[in-house]
């Protein structure tokens, strides 16, 4: 069975503080993807990173990053300095050998106070 | 750059009506999805679609479900015979291939009176 653990619901920062989010996903197929994606108050969900099983190395895109490690089935997401602007909620996914189906996890909402 | 797009935004209807909701995927892409998002909770898989059939369908997909591309361009969800637990918000997503990367549309909201 494919799961997502997103276990903060709700993260308060102050702007221009670093934030992780956390994300442990369980799944016994060898071969899977993870996701996250934003969704802004907006309500859109915004592509933000995929990451196939077989890469554990860490990615940094400007002020994100985000950390893989398949020995604790995790995949957290960091904002470095982060703005007011990043808030919203924030879906980890996981799509195993089927690639057709999205396991999303119940999200994390972040709220960035200036 | 190229978008899915999603209509209406807003759909109010009254229980046991029927609703379509319409998808444009991005032009090139050939496989195509719904999820739904009943407020405040986690993004749910409905449906996956390629080569004009189902690939993937959800336990929620019952029989009152159901998904169409009926031109080159167009992308539906049929709900048959509304009910209340239905309101949520509905996504469309298409994909390049099949590893690819699910670009989402802004959703419709649907109501169900």
């Amino acid at each position: 069975a494919q799961k997502v653990t997103q276990a903060q619901t709700e993260i308060s920062v102050v702007e221009k503080e670093d934030v992780t989010l956390d994300c442990v996903y369980e799944t016994r197929d060898t071969t899977y993807y993870l996701f996250w994606y934003k969704q802004p108050p907006s309500g859109e969900l915004v592509f933000l990173i995929r990451r196939n099983s077989f890469d554990e190395q860490n990615e940094i895109s400007g002020r994100y990053s985000w950390n893989f490690q398949k020995s604790t089935s995790s995949f957290n997401f960091t904002i470095t300095a982060s703005q007011v602007v990043d808030s919203a909620v924030y879906f980890c996914a996981l799509s195993g050998n089927n690639f057709n189906k999205f396991y999303f996890g119940s999200g994390t909402k972040l709220n960035v106070k200036p | 750059e190229p978008e899915v797009t999603q209509t209406p935004s807003h759909q109010v209807t009254q229980m046991g009506q029927e609703v379509i909701l319409r998808c444009v995927p991005i032009s090139n892409h050939l496989y195509f999805y719904w999820y739904r998002q009943i407020l405040g909770q986690k993004v749910e898989f409905l449906v996956s679609f390629y080569n004009n059939e189902i690939s993937e369908k959800s336990e929620i997909f019952d029989d009152q479900f159901s998904v169409e591309r009926p031109d080159g361009s167009n992308f539906t969800l049929k709900i048959r015979s509304t009910k209340l637990e239905d309101s949520a918000m509905y996504f469309c997503a298409s994909s390049d291939d099949y590893y690819g990367e699910q670009y989402f549309g802004p959703g419709t909201r649907l109501t169900v009176t």
